[in-house]
C-alpha cells in the first residue's frame, strides 16, 4: 500500500535558520512526488514536484527537495527561512490517487 | 486562467441532514479529486472523477458520493451527516493527460460544520 510519512509535526525556527523537513514514502512503482504548502487562510499550493531526471528539484520561494530513491525519501530544504514561510507543509505521493502526509506546521520567529 | 472554485465556502448543518458541495475545475482540466481535511486525520482522499466517471475511491463510507458533469464540474454529496463529518472539503483539478500532468490545483475549500 502507498503511504507518506512526515517526521516532524511541528517545527519552530528563527529567521535565517536552515530548514529541512523529512518525508518518506512507500511505493514500489514509478513515483511522482510533491511538496505543497498551505499558508494561513490560503489555498494549498504547489511548492515543487519530482517526476524524473535530476533528483534535486528547485521550487518557488527558494525551496528545494532531494529525491533519494534508496532511502525512499523526498526531503524539503531551504537554506534560510523567513517569517513569511510560516505555514503547513505537505509531502504528497502522486499517482492514480494522491496520498498526502500528515503535514508539518512550521512557525518562523521574527 | 481562473482557479478552482468551490461553493459554498461555509456551511452549517445538523446531524442527519445531507449536503451537496460544488467544485468548478480550471478550464480544460478533466480530473477532479475531493479531499477531506481535519486536524486529526490530515488530508484524506475521497474520490477522483475523470470524464464523468469515478476513477479512484478512498476509504470513506457510502454516505459520501460524488458525480461529475460533462463540463467537468463536480459535486460531492454527504448523506446522513455525522458530527465527525465536520471538516474542510477540498477539491483539486488536474489535466491528467500524462504522468507529468497530474499536478493538482486546489480550491479554497468548503468548511462544513455539523451540529
Amino acid at each position: 500500500a502507498q503511504s507518506v510519512s512526515q517526521h516532524n509535526h511541528h517545527v519552530i525556527l528563527s529567521e535565517a535558520a536552515s530548514l529541512e523537513l523529512g518525508c518518506n514514502y512507500s511505493y514500489g512503482g514509478t513515483v511522482n512526488l510533491f511538496w505543497y504548502v498551505q499558508y494561513p487562510g490560503q489555498h494549498l499550493q504547489l511548492l515543487l514536484k519530482y517526476f524524473s531526471g535530476d533528483p534535486l528539484v528547485k521550487g518557488i520561494k527558494g525551496f528545494e527537495a532531494e529525491f533519494i530513491k534508496s532511502k525512499f525519501s523526498f526531503n524539503l530544504r531551504k537554506p534560510s527561512v523567513q517569517w513569511s514561510d510560516t505555514a503547513e507543509y505537505f509531502c504528497a505521493l502522486g499517482g492514480f490517487k494522491t496520498i498526502f502526509g500528515a503535514g508539518t506546521r512550521l512557525f518562523v520567529k521574527a | 486562467k481562473a482557479g478552482v472554485t468551490q461553493t459554498p465556502r461555509y456551511l452549517i448543518k445538523t446531524r442527519g441532514q445531507q449536503v451537496t458541495l460544488s467544485c468548478s475545475p480550471i478550464s480544460g482540466h478533466r480530473s477532479v479529486s475531493w479531499y477531506q481535511q481535519t486536524p486529526g486525520q490530515g488530508l484524506q482522499f475521497l474520490f477522483e472523477y475523470f470524464s464523468e466517471t469515478q476513477r479512484n475511491k478512498g476509504n470513506f463510507p457510502g454516505r459520501f458520493s460524488g458525480r461529475q458533469f460533462s463540463n467537468s464540474r463536480s459535486e460531492m454529496n454527504v448523506s446522513t451527516l455525522e458530527l465527525g463529518d465536520s471538516a474542510l472539503y477540498l477539491c483539486a483539478s488536474s489535466s491528467r493527460g500524462t504522468r507529468e500532468n497530474n499536478e493538482q490545483f486546489f480550491g479554497p475549500g468548503t468548511r462544513l460544520t455539523v451540529l
